[in-house]
């Protein structure tokens, strides 16, 4: 079975500075897609960004960047430049290759941005 | 505006008593799922649905039933056999495929009193 772990149940860092979310998942399949959601004091969780794991590339999206390292199981999620807005819970997620497969989280990682 | 919609914001309920919540989609998804969120444990799946009367259990479907009678509806039911029913709802949708972003509403918190 698939699982998710998020090893930093908090982390804090100041504004305009970066932070890296650490991210790692077990599975046998060859290709599947990897997600960060971010979840603010709203509650209302919003996709952050996508890695599908055939591309090499690592996907990037304004300040958010991951680095996807497939032998190493390994999804992390930099924030560049952090701000006050990015405070929220950040879950990574793990999707197989096919239609019928489960989203499956991680237990998130709560990040604080300190003014 | 399309979205997903889930109501009540916050529902009270007593012991013993079976509760219904609420998820609407206007998105044209196929796929809507429902996920408990407590802290600390993140998001576990109840139950989802990739198409209109079929869904199948998640990893903690005991205590819950739901039904999709039509594509845009699915709503969870928590029954008096859910030992511990206090916590976060979260519904969401998605077309079908593995790559496709799963959209959320904005939860249900259900509290048993």
């Amino acid at each position: 079975a698939q699982t998710v772990t998020q090893s930093q149940p908090e982390m804090s860092v100041q504004e305009a500075e970066t932070v890296t979310l650490s991210c790692t998942y077990d599975t046998s399949e060859s290709n599947y897609y990897l997600f960060w959601y971010k979840q603010p004091p709203s509650r209302q969780m919003i996709l952050v960004i996508r890695q599908e794991a055939y591309k090499q590339q690592n996907a990037t999206e304004n300040r958010f960047s991951v680095n996807f390292q497939k032998a190493a199981k390994s999804f992390s999620l930099k924030i560049s430049d952090s701000q006050l807005g990015d405070t929220a819970m950040y879950f990574c997620a793990f999707r197989g290759p096919y239609n019928t497969d489960k989203l499956i989280f991680g237990t998130g990682t709560r990040l604080q941005v300190f003014p | 505006d399309g979205g997903i919609t889930q109501s009540p914001k916050y529902l009270f309920r007593k012991e013993g008593q079976n509760v219904t919540l609420s998820c609407e989609q206007n998105l044209n998804h196929d796929a809507m799922y429902w996920y408990r969120q407590d802290p600390g444990q993140g998001l576990r799946l109840i139950y989802y649905s990739q198409i209109v009367n079929d869904f199948q259990k998640g990893d903690i479907a005991e205590g819950y039933s739901v039904s999709r009678e039509k594509k845009e509806s699915f709503p969870l039911t928590v029954t008096s056999a859910q030992k511990n029913p206090t916590a976060f709802y979260l519904c969401a949708s998605s077309v079908q495929g593995a790559d496709t972003e799963a959209f959320f509403g904005q939860g249900t918190r259900l509290t048993v009193v």
